[in-house]
């Protein structure tokens, strides 16, 4: 089955400084990428997810890219406010009937004031 | 606007018990998932239902069994609950791939504590 690894397990960034989160997978057939975010005491929510047909997706100051090639894809998030103080999971799915999501390990956001 | 609940959000069993995890979704989603949360080891996935009376095995199911009688609703069992099973334990439902939408939804979970 897919593999999914995710890195860094945490990482800490100054208020206004960018964050980078990457993650491989292993399964060429993988087609959809999703990225969650779940705060503390809370439910993971979807944050932006990217198809393999696109390489790149932005929403605000929140992108995704994705290299096929090499497997694999990377959430940024520009100007970083405490709010997105989160843990954040990425995955990776194949679109089709009756197939999971596998998930990374998740990565610990802290934004320092 | 909370659109996958599950039964409790906090639940002490004792060793041995059975234990009963539900989760109900209305939004007609055909798949439904459990996963458990542990720091350190993310979401890993216990069992899936793609339909009605269907289920298949996730990455860590030893333990656990699952039932989904109604479309809604998704039943965990832990037919003997061992301390090992102390975690956060997460519902999820999505559609179909036929949709416009993937995005898969959770439920606010249920700590779990075997003692």
């Amino acid at each position: 089955g897919e593999n999914v690894e995710q890195h860094p397990s945490t990482l800490s960034v100054q208020e206004g400084d960018s964050a980078v989160i990457k993650c491989t997978y292993s399964d060429s057939a993988s087609n959809y990428f999703p990225w969650y975010k779940q705060e503390l005491g809370k439910r993971p929510q979807l944050i932006i997810d990217i198809r393999s047909n696109v390489g790149e997706k932005k929403d605000q100051r929140i992108a995704v890219t994705l290299n096929k090639t090499a497997k694999h894809f990377s959430l940024h998030i520009t100007e970083t406010q405490p709010e997105d103080s989160a843990v954040y999971f990425c995955a990776a799915s194949i679109r089709e009937r009756g197939n999971q999501f596998y998930f990374g390990t998740g990565t610990s956001l802290t934004v320092i004031p | 606007d909370v659109k996958v609940t599950q039964s409790s959000r906090y639940l002490v069993k004792r060793t041995g018990e059975k234990v009963f995890l539900e989760c109900v979704q209305d939004m007609d989603h055909e798949n439904m998932f459990w996963y458990r949360q542990d720091p350190g080891l993310g979401l890993r996935l216990i069992y899936f239902s793609y339909d009605v009376k269907m289920k298949e095995k996730g990455d860590i199911p030893e333990g656990y069994s699952v039932s989904r009688e109604k479309k809604e609703r998704f039943s965990l069992i832990l037919e003997s609950a061992s301390t090992n099973q102390t975690s956060m334990y997460l519902c999820a439902s999505r559609s179909d791939w036929t949709r416009s939408s993937y995005e898969q939804y959770f439920g606010p979970g249920t700590r779990l504590t075997v003692t």
